[in-house]
């Protein structure tokens, strides 16, 4: 159980365009998503959580404008890279809270590997 | 503000050697501490998990940490290291309702 996916798990896009990335919790309902950004060679930085039908509350330094997040509901969260240039590349890893557990564990998706050219 | 450190950025032991990986915490509140693994382009593995219980936590690939709250930190160890070891690892922690705070990362490297 507590199987997080993400798609596509990669995606190459031209400079300008704009990327939208799927998460999803196949298995539970997440209370709380999360969103990750990982450069190569360094650790993961969180950049933003959401909720359920809230607004996402994003890290300092995250244009909000840019990375537009929404978690309509308890099974999906969606990350859209909008105007992606080639600094966006990186790899997106997100991860759910599930609801109702004692312990609030958080399970990860395998990532999406963004390439912009 | 909690956080983890992450202490050696490499190490590299021989293969059948033990392997030490040190993380140490600050929380004003008791933590929560996970170990994670990262091959090589691929996600996240949950090697193991402190959550207040046994302070000695046994993992998945015969890994291990011991949760030490006067040193504040929660080391992972592995009595012989196997060249499918060698991959990324992150020490991760939080607190109450907060998101999972990252180390820095160590990678390990096995030589044979």
């Amino acid at each position: 159980g507590a199987v997080v996916s993400q798609h596509p798990s990669r995606v190459i896009c031209k400079s300008g365009t704009s990327v939208k990335i799927e998460c999803r919790s196949l298995d539970f309902q997440a209370t709380t998503m999360f969103w990750y950004r990982q450069f190569p060679k360094q650790s993961l930085m969180l950049m933003a959580t959401s909720n359920e039908g809230s607004k996402a509350t994003y890290e300092q330094g995250v244009e909000k404008d840019k990375f537009l997040i929404n978690h309509a509901s308890l099974t999906l969260s969606t990350l859209t890279v909008t105007s992606a240039h080639p600094e966006d590349s990186s790899f997106y890893i997100c991860s759910a809270r599930q609801r109702d557990r004692v312990v609030h564990e958080q399970f990860f998706g395998p990532g999406t590997r963004l390439t912009v050219l | 503000a909690q956080s983890v450190t992450q202490l050696g950025s490499h190490v590299s032991v021989s293969e059948g050697a033990l392997v030490l990986l040190r993380c140490n915490y600050s929380s004003s509140v008791p933590p929560y501490l996970f170990w994670y693994v990262q091959y090589p382009n691929q996600g996240l593995q949950l090697l193991l998990k402190y959550t207040s219980a046994a302070t000695l936590v046994k993992g998945i690939n015969g890994f291990e940490a011991e949760f030490k709250k006067s040193e504040t930190s929660f080391h992972l160890t592995k009595p012989s290291a196997h060249m499918s070891d060698a991959a990324e690892y992150f020490c991760a922690h939080f607190s109450g309702n907060t998101p999972l705070v990252f180390g820095k990362g160590t990678r390990l490297s096995v030589i044979a």
